[in-house]
């Protein structure tokens, strides 16, 4: 089972909203990812936490705010975002945050910002 | 130059054809690699994982990794039209905390009737 789900699927908030993307999976994996992507480009990275803890930020602006409460559990929480940050959110989970390893992806978040 | 780089595409074969898909990247520190097929709308699905020189098999693909000349390809056989979308390389590179995929702009397939 390589199984990595998130909710919701879809999302449009306001610029003024606060709202949640949530990840889980429960293959023991204790590396957890989120990733950008934008229509017609490749995923970006944005955060990675190894053993609930985050040990990448890829400079990402603060209204984005990352969250690992447990080994199986990654959150987002999004504040006064923008409508330039409407793009699919993926998460993605790995054995061990190590090149060995391969990452699987869930199915995404739409996020549209109005 | 791009970290990793592939050809956009689209890559058009029949159906029953070998589709080629090529990837090369710059950063000799790489340790792995990742082919992912990704439909529109829908999120990336890994189909390969290479870690070593050489051929690595499975089903219907091959994916072949050369660390020498820093390139790495997918080969996919007896192509079908679900085989149609974009093809996505990525390359994981350690960095001092943690290890980091950087994917490629992606080669879009068309397999046609």
């Amino acid at each position: 089972d390589t199984e990595v789900t998130q909710t919701p699927k879809h999302l449009v908030m306001g610029m003024t909203n606060k709202k949640s993307l949530k990840c889980e999976q429960h293959m023991g994996h204790r590396a957890m990812y989120w990733y950008k992507q934008k229509a017609k480009k490749p995923p970006e990275l944005m955060f990675v936490y190894s053993y609930e803890k985050l040990s990448i930020n890829e400079s990402v602006p603060s209204r984005f705010s990352p969250e690992c409460p447990n080994s199986s559990l990654l959150n987002l929480h999004l504040h006064a975002l923008q409508p330039e940050d409407s793009a699919l959110y993926l998460c993605a989970s790995r054995l061990w945050d190590r090149e060995e390893y391969e990452q699987y992806f869930g199915p995404g978040t739409r996020l549209t910002v109005t | 130059q791009k970290e990793v780089e592939q050809n956009s595409g689209p890559l058009s074969v029949p159906e029953g054809a070998i589709a080629s898909l090529n990837c090369t990247y710059s950063d000799r520190g790489s340790q792995s690699f990742f082919w992912y097929r990704q439909y529109s709308g829908k999120s990336p699905e890994l189909i390969m994982f290479i870690y070593s020189n050489g051929d690595k098999e499975d089903g219907r693909f091959t994916a072949q990794l050369n660390k020498a000349s820093q390139y790495v390809s997918l080969l996919i056989r007896d192509s079908q039209p679900s085989d149609s979308a974009t093809y996505l390389c990525a390359v994981n590179t350690p960095t001092g905390t943690a290890s980091k995929l950087t994917f490629g702009t992606g080669t879009r397939l068309q397999v046609t009737l």
